[in-house]
């Protein structure tokens, strides 16, 4: 079967850095998004890789390993505002997205 | 502006009842997705269109149908509802659903509960 693990819900204080760590086991490997969804709100886009390594843009960065089934969302001086869902997703082999349930980050002052 | 619309935002509804939750999109994109969104579970697929005028089978279609009889409306109908089909349903675009490195677009959902 295609899995997706990330954690349920971390915490973090404002101004600091976090680490979403997301693992995966799909059928084929053609990508893995992040999303950012606050709550109430749709989902929307972060960033996609599909080579190892890391993309950074702004405050976010984010890490793939295709041959430990591994990537991580980086967050930097967060802000109040980064309290949301982060959801990682995988492009399977019939190019449909594997997603995971989501962490829930909650940003403390 | 560009973008996913979808209707209604929000409802209630009697099991047994027949009804279509509405998409639109505005941005000439080949694919669309319907997905249910349930507490503590991930996004899951329920139908997907590539294009205009074909459809096919997600995660989770049974009790759903769609259609797309044109690139930008992807109607989702539950012909007779139950109280397990209470979620979250959202709406999504991309521009080509073979090209992996496209985002999907989200619409802002509607909350759909089954009494």
């Amino acid at each position: 079967g295609q899995n997706i693990d990330q954690p349920t819900e971390m915490t973090a204080t404002e101004g600091a850095i976090v680490q979403i760590n997301c693992t995966y086991q799909t059928s084929g490997f053609n990508g893995l998004f992040w999303y950012q969804q606050h709550a109430g709100e749709a989902p929307t886009f972060l960033s996609y890789n599909v080579l190892d390594g890391l993309e950074e843009k702004g405050r976010f960065s984010s890490f793939l390993s295709r041959s430990k089934g591994y990537s991580y969302l980086l967050l930097k001086e967060l802000q109040m505002k980064d309290s949301a869902s982060y959801l990682c997703a995988v492009v399977d082999s019939n190019y449909q997205l594997i997603w995971g349930a989501g962490t829930k980050l909650i940003i403390k002052p | 502006i560009a973008g996913i619309t979808q209707a209604p935002t929000s409802q209630i509804l009697a099991a047994g009842r027949r009804m279509t939750l509405r998409c639109t999109q505005d941005m000439r994109h080949n694919a669309m997705y319907w997905y249910r969104q349930d507490l503590g579970l991930g996004l899951r697929l329920i139908h997907y269109s590539n294009t205009a005028g074909t459809t096919g089978k997600g995660e989770v279609p049974d009790g759903y149908s769609v259609s797309r009889a044109n690139t930008d409306d992807f109607p989702l109908t539950l012909a007779s509802a139950v109280p397990s089909q209470t979620s979250v349903y959202f709406c999504a675009s991309s521009s080509d659903a073979g090209n992996s490195n496209q985002p999907q677009h989200f619409g802002d959902g509607t909350r759909l509960s089954i009494l």
